[in-house]
């Protein structure tokens, strides 16, 4: 079946860079995406990458998309403290319908 | 004012309570979506409905119901609330693109 799966926690420190992983199963998913989830908050989308493409860069954000492994990953150039937040990454199936990863929580320290 | 909001917030109730958790949007989205989200599961699709006389169960449907209202709100009841049930609730809403567009949440807790 369809599965999306990611790590649970990164710690980085301030100014480093973040790379958040994610595998997927669904080689027919048209669009991947990134959403970042602040504390009290609901689901913001930070960024998408059609299928066809294998990069996509947006200031600081870069999406990286391996579609022979099925592996995305974000990369978040020079990490702020307000960076910290749970990032969730996510493949659309032919149903029209979303399939979440579990959430990898970022944690930005000073 | 938000595009997606939910009412209530927070609920705090008793097991076999019915609890109804409401949803509405004015991005005039087709599409509505409920999902529930526990720690280390990410958000796990309970139904969802592509317009107004479409409802489908999504992943983990057992013990919810819903009923879509009007092409603006799509409601979530809990016919007899049971502890493991006790979580954050998200509604969702998107067009034809998938991109979704999240409500700010229910924390409910079921004593």
């Amino acid at each position: 079946g369809e599965d999306v799966e990611q790590s649970l926690f990164l710690s980085v420190r301030e100014g480093d860079s973040s790379v958040i992983n994610c595998t997927y199963t669904d080689s027919s998913s048209t669009y991947l995406y990134w959403y970042k989830q602040e504390p009290g908050a609901g689901l913001q989308l930070l960024t998408y990458i059609f299928s066809n493409m294998d990069m996509k860069q947006d200031q600081r954000l870069t999406v990286l998309l391996n579609k022979k492994d099925k592996h995305l990953s974000l990369r978040i150039a020079d990490t702020q403290t307000g960076d910290s937040a749970i990032y969730f990454c996510a493949e659309n199936n032919q149903g029209g319908k979303l399939i979440f990863g579990q959430g990898t929580e970022l944690s930005v320290k000073p | 004012d938000a595009d997606v909001t939910q009412t209530p917030r927070n609920r705090i109730t008793k097991t076999g309570k019915r609890i109804m958790l409401e949803c509405s949007q004015t991005k005039g989205h087709d599409r509505m979506y409920w999902y529930r989200q526990d720690p280390g599961l990410g958000l796990r699709l309970i139904y969802y409905s592509f317009d107004v006389k479409d409802i489908n169960k999504g992943e983990i449907s057992d013990g919810y119901s819903v009923s879509r209202q009007a092409q603006a709100k799509f409601s979530l009841s809990l016919e007899s609330a049971i502890p493991n049930q006790t979580a954050l609730y998200f509604c969702a809403t998107s067009s034809f693109s998938n991109e979704q567009f999240f409500g700010p949440g229910t924390r409910l807790t079921v004593l």
